[in-house]
């Protein structure tokens, strides 16, 4: 099945740092990559979609400035969590998808402020 | 206002019985549902779709059952094996092609030797 990568998977940083985490589909042209945030024992909440070569449609109370995407290629793209902070503390994951074709998820990344 | 429910949070079964997880919807304009299974610290794993055009869809020991007048769709997964142990979390999508997901809270599935 289609392999989406995602990097780092555990990231643990003092408040105030930035931090980027990248999504790469590996075996597929991914034209839409999709951002989630899931909280301990809860669902994973959309965070924003990233087509490829345009800007990212967030999802309503996600801070743009905040939650930096970056769609460069059919294969790549990252999320930026600026000047992060304890609360921003959570699971992201992404997806992948071309076309009419099932989302295909990385592993997530575990992302601890401290 | 949560569109995609699973009301159950956490089932326990029998090795070799059936695991039934149940999932409601509440949008008229969900027409393809899909069931992911994930592990802890890892992403959801794509299990088996349906659309709207159909009621059933079998694949191996896992049948996915769509009742839209009832905006309801189960996930029976027959035989249980305790490798099932997982959170299953239903997603729905307004269009033909469910990469536009709105995901169900989530059921832990606990499969006892």
């Amino acid at each position: 099945g289609a392999v989406v990568s995602q990097h780092p998977s555990w990231v643990i940083c003092k408040s105030g740092t930035s931090v980027k985490i990248e999504c790469r589909s590996l075996d597929f042209q991914a034209t839409t990559m999709f951002w989630y945030r899931q909280f301990p024992k809860q669902s994973l909440m959309l965070m924003a979609t990233s087509n490829e070569g345009s800007k990212a449609t967030y999802e309503q109370g996600v801070e743009k400035d905040k939650f930096l995407i970056n769609h460069a290629s059919l294969t790549l793209s990252t999320l930026t969590v600026t000047s992060a902070h304890p609360e921003d503390s959570s699971f992201y994951i992404c997806s992948a998808t071309r076309g009419n074709q099932p989302q295909h998820f990385g592993d997530g990344t575990r992302l601890s402020i401290l | 206002d949560q569109q995609v429910k699973q009301n159950s949070p956490s089932l326990s079964v029998q090795e070799g019985r059936i695991s039934i997880l149940n999932c409601d919807y509440t949008n008229s304009m969900f027409d393809y549902f899909l069931w992911y299974k994930k592990y802890p610290a890892e992403g959801p794993t794509f299990l088996i779709s349906i659309s709207s055009i159909k009621d059933k869809n079998e694949d191996g020991r896992f049948t996915v059952f769509l009742n839209k007048s009832a905006k309801h769709l189960s996930l029976h997964i027959v035989p249980s094996q305790p490798g099932d142990s997982a959170v299953y979390f239903c997603a729905a999508s307004p269009n033909n092609a469910g990469n536009m997901l709105t995901f169900g809270g989530g059921t832990r599935l606990m499969v006892k030797p």
